[in-house]
């Protein structure tokens, strides 16, 4: 496989569940990023990572917890969630944090509280 | 705080009519613009990456071009295929690698 890839692409769940969303990058990169798609709204940076490490935390509710086990796995555990949490979440990489190194995205995963 | 503005909202367009989209901008020291192309179910897809005011870059039927407010995506002779949400972002001098998008301009390409 190449480029990013995230599972599952669909995923309905109750207020009082817990899943995790799954990322990994096949591009060799070193920094993965978390962000949230709502509808007629731009993208929202949620979590960055550089070296398994977390470098960036825009506030997001604790209710949203992720994990960088590696360079190449990304994931968003989730627990407790609001029907506000309905959205896309789109796992990005890049190599490095430079202009001149894009962050390339996998397709997401759609969101559904119920 | 960097602001992203994207305009129009929706553009609809015949098959072969050239037109641009907008992107308006202030940040505190630009890094870096970026355009994205993303189809509906999928995730953005990178187009380009612009620096200074004064640089184009081109992609087959596509142009980006850029000053110190804004960048225009200019679109010549549109396919169908060319139909999707065009994103704008921006990142800025500062230590982080935060990227700041706009909403995004839907444009449709009618055969």
């Amino acid at each position: 496989e190449t480029g990013v890839t995230q599972t599952p692409r669909h995923l309905v769940m109750g207020m009082t569940n817990k899943k995790s969303l799954k990322c990994e990058q096949h591009l060799g990169h070193n920094a993965m990023y978390w962000y949230k798609q709502s509808a007629k709204k731009p993208l929202e940076l949620m979590f960055v990572y550089n070296f398994k490490e977390q470098t960036e935390n825009n506030s997001v509710p604790s209710r949203f917890s992720p994990e960088c086990p590696n360079s190449s796995h990304l994931f968003l555990h989730l627990h407790t969630l609001q029907p506000e949490d309905s959205a896309l979440y789109l796992c990005a990489s890049s190599q490095g944090s430079g202009p001149n190194q894009p962050q390339h995205f996998g397709d997401g995963t759609r969101l559904s509280i119920l | 705080e960097d602001q992203v503005t994207q305009s129009p909202e929706a553009l609809r367009l015949q098959e072969g009519e050239s037109s641009s989209l907008n992107c308006s901008y202030t940040v505190s020291g630009l890094r870096g613009l970026f355009w994205y192309r993303q189809d509906p179910g999928k995730g953005p897809e990178f187009l380009f990456t612009l620096y200074s005011a004064g640089e184009e870059k081109e992609k087959e039927r596509l142009k980006a071009t850029l000053t110190k407010k804004e960048s225009f995506l200019h679109i010549t002779a549109p396919k169908p295929e060319d139909s999707a949400t065009y994103l704008c972002a921006v990142q800025n001098t500062g230590a982080n690698s935060k990227l700041t998008f706009g909403k995004g301009i839907t444009l449709s390409v009618r055969p």
